[in-house]
């Protein structure tokens, strides 16, 4: 059984251009979610994503956006990359059962994508 | 504003002997209370969470504690081992599949 997988592992980019990464859920997941963590820190909470619709969003500006695919794949886009945004990004998936008062709460990581921005 | 506060930063430990981790928060909201574990190069993998309807937690060697009424949970690693040496996480959310805060990790050196 495959668990998260995350592409490309890693990238280099120069401030002011646009990445992609992605991220495959493992197998019966349905819920995606993004986090970005700097070098020595915890990771922050960047965006959900469920049925294809982004469901939560935490503290990170416009320039960070997503998307999900009918096969819960999903994609972090980030835009006029800035120094600041170099950390490691990763992907977690998890299955939830929204509305019925129970769910799988365990999010499970994927490896992450060094992004550094020169 | 940070809502969830781990401390130590840093530890070193000898081998055999206990890990221990502390974390504070301030959401009461907050329900569901996993440890992560992380090392270099590689992402978060969990290890140990716990619910506020207990106050302890027991799975191997890790040990979760949980005081609800002082809003604080911390993970106690027994005979710990070389092989435990790496970065951990506490973390809260609440309600099933919300997003995850974390504490600023702490990093466990087990000394052989």
């Amino acid at each position: 059984d495959a668990g998260v997988t995350q592409s490309p592992t890693h990238l280099i980019k120069t401030r002011g251009q646009q990445v992609t990464l992605r991220c495959s859920p493992k197998s019966g997941h349905d819920t995606v979610s993004w986090y970005q963590q700097a070098l020595g820190q915890g990771p922050q909470f960047i965006f959900q994503y469920y049925e294809e619709e982004e469901r939560q969003r935490g503290n990170f500006p416009d320039r960070f956006s997503g998307h999900q695919f009918p096969n819960y794949s999903s994609e972090l886009n980030v835009n006029a990359l800035l120094l600041g945004d170099s950390a490691l990004y990763l992907c977690a998936s998890s299955s939830i059962i929204w509305g019925a008062g129970e769910g799988e709460d365990t999010q499970y990581f994927g490896p992450g994508t060094r992004l550094t921005v020169l | 504003q940070q809502q969830v506060k781990q401390s130590p930063q840093s530890l070193i430990v000898q081998k055999g002997g206990i890990s221990i981790i502390n974390c504070a928060y301030e959401n009461t909201a907050f329900d569901y209370f996993p440890w992560y574990q992380q090392f270099p190069g590689k992402g978060p993998a969990l290890l140990i969470a716990i619910r506020p309807d207990v106050s302890e937690k027991k799975e191997g060697r890790f040990t979760i504690s949980f005081n609800k009424s002082a809003k604080q949970f911390s993970l106690h690693i027994m005979d710990s081992q070389p092989g435990d040496s790496a970065t951990y996480f506490c973390a809260a959310s609440k309600a099933a599949g919300n997003k995850l805060t974390f504490g600023g990790g702490t990093r466990v050196l087990v000394k052989p």
